[in-house]
């Protein structure tokens, strides 16, 4: 069975840029999760989906981070405009149901010059 | 305050040697779930293992077993007989029943490093 599938897998732009990163979940799995992972905060949770649904924003630093799931295959986070501090490895995350493991996809590493 | 605490920030074994990695938590919840990640010098994360706050038996899966102690609030982690592939930063983490049982709380980690 296919994982969680991110891309890019590495993104490097220039500040002031739009960023879009994109996830596919596990097929079937109710709950998408997207997590920021750095030196300084570790892995802190930014958004949640239910069914496509935003459960939980409350992690996305500032208006200029937002994230869509249009469908149950399909996730984006998008950063307008990007900041040198937004440079991180963005996780997305699947699960079956609440309190269930959550699956990760292998991670984009995102370098805002 | 944190919610999950991994007091070992780095250790390093020598192969073949048993390494207990610690976890400290901290919730007034009484239903909760407790989770191991680990993440390989690859960058990806890696499910281990899920306990839920009413299960205090430990599990033991191959090498990894897992000792659950709600009186001391600890999930420890132990790996036997470690080998290089174990080397790895290990995650434990936290999630509440009262916040939707979905936010998962990490701890900073330990990077375990196993020499050959």
């Amino acid at each position: 069975d296919a994982g969680v599938i991110q891309s890019p897998r590495h993104e490097v732009t220039e500040m002031g840029q739009e960023v879009t990163l994109r996830c596919k979940p596990i097929s079937g799995h109710d709950y998408l999760f997207w997590y920021r992972q750095t030196m300084m905060r570790g892995l802190e949770l930014l958004i949640y989906f239910n069914n496509n649904v935003p459960i939980d924003d409350s992690g996305m630093p500032e208006d200029r981070f937002s994230a869509k799931m249009p469908n149950a295959s399909f996730s984006t986070l998008k950063i307008q405009p990007s900041e040198p501090r937004d440079s991180a490895v963005y996780f997305c995350a699947s699960s079956l149901m609440g309190n269930q493991p959550q699956h990760f996809g292998d991670g984009t590493r995102l370098s805002i010059l | 305050a944190q919610k999950v605490t991994q007091a070992q920030t780095e250790i390093s074994v020598v192969e073949k040697e048993d390494v207990t990695l610690d976890c400290v938590y901290e919730t007034r919840d009484t239903t909760y779930y407790l989770f191991w990640y680990k993440q390989p010098p690859s960058g990806e994360l890696v499910f281990l293992i899920r306990r839920n706050s009413f299960d205090e038996q430990n599990e033991i899966s191959g090498r990894y077993s897992w000792n659950f102690q709600k009186s001391t609030s600890s999930f420890n982690f132990t790996i036997t007989a470690s080998q290089v592939v174990d080397s790895a930063v290990y995650f434990c983490a936290l999630s509440e029943e009262s916040t939707g049982a979905n936010n998962l709380f990490f701890g900073t980690g330990t990077r375990l490093t196993v020499i050959p």
